[in-house]
């Protein structure tokens, strides 16, 4: 499956440490999301992009900062990470934004907090 | 607030032996049910969209179906390939997308 890819699969960083992970759709869509996977809870939903323009930020901590440069690229920026947000970090897009679109998602980025 | 509950958490199964998932949901306007299958390590595969109650959809051994209260997925004669974690999600005019904890089926051969 290719319509939505992430960069890096896997990634280990150190609390002080500066990554970025990186989402692409090829499914010509307009909204974008990042969400947050740990066990035994729900997926969180992070950020909503449409159009390239944030429209929803669920209280996530400013250590994530994300970036949408154009309506097929998504970003997450990360710095001085704790350990509990060590995660499956998922990238998902959509037709549009909300009214019952379908989400299609990547793999995910594997991270884990040092 | 819009909530998603999946039950059972867990389900093991004998190859052929059907069963059914179940995904309760209490939103305010739905727009849409979800149906998601996530493999370990991967993100998760969509399967199905309901939108009404009354509506069905079917995708090989997979049924769901909704009403106004819950959703259905009807697995007929798994397979041990069918093993993984089913997702449910629900949206409403107040989220983009709000998912349960899902049900984590094992298919023994």
């Amino acid at each position: 499956e290719t319509g939505v890819t992430q960069t890096p699969r896997h990634l280990v960083m150190g609390m002080t440490n500066k990554k970025s992970l990186k989402c692409e759709q090829h499914l010509g869509h307009n909204a974008m999301y990042w969400y947050k996977q740990s066990a035994k809870k729900p997926l969180e939903l992070m950020f909503v992009y449409s159009l390239e323009e944030r429209v929803e930020n669920n209280s996530v901590p400013s250590r994530f900062s994300p970036e949408c440069p154009n309506s097929s690229h998504l970003f997450l920026h990360l710095h001085t990470l704790q350990p509990e947000d060590s995660a499956l970090y998922l990238c998902a897009s959509s037709q549009s934004q909300g009214k019952g679109e379908t989400q299609y998602f990547g793999p995910g980025t594997r991270l884990l907090v040092l | 607030e819009d909530q998603v509950t999946q039950s059972p958490e867990a389900l093991r199964l004998q190859e052929g032996e059907s069963s059914s998932l179940n995904c309760s949901y209490t939103v305010s306007g739905l727009r849409g049910l979800f149906w998601y299958r996530q493999d370990p390590g991967k993100g998760p595969e969509f399967l199905f969209t309901l939108y009404s109650a009354g509506e069905e959809k079917e995708k090989e051994r997979l049924k769901a179906t909704l009403t106004k209260k819950e959703s259905f997925l009807h697995i007929t004669a798994p397979k041990p390939e069918d093993s993984a974690t089913y997702l449910c999600a629900v949206n409403s005019g107040n989220t983009p997308l709000v998912f349960g904890k899902g049900t984590r089926l094992s298919v023994i051969a």
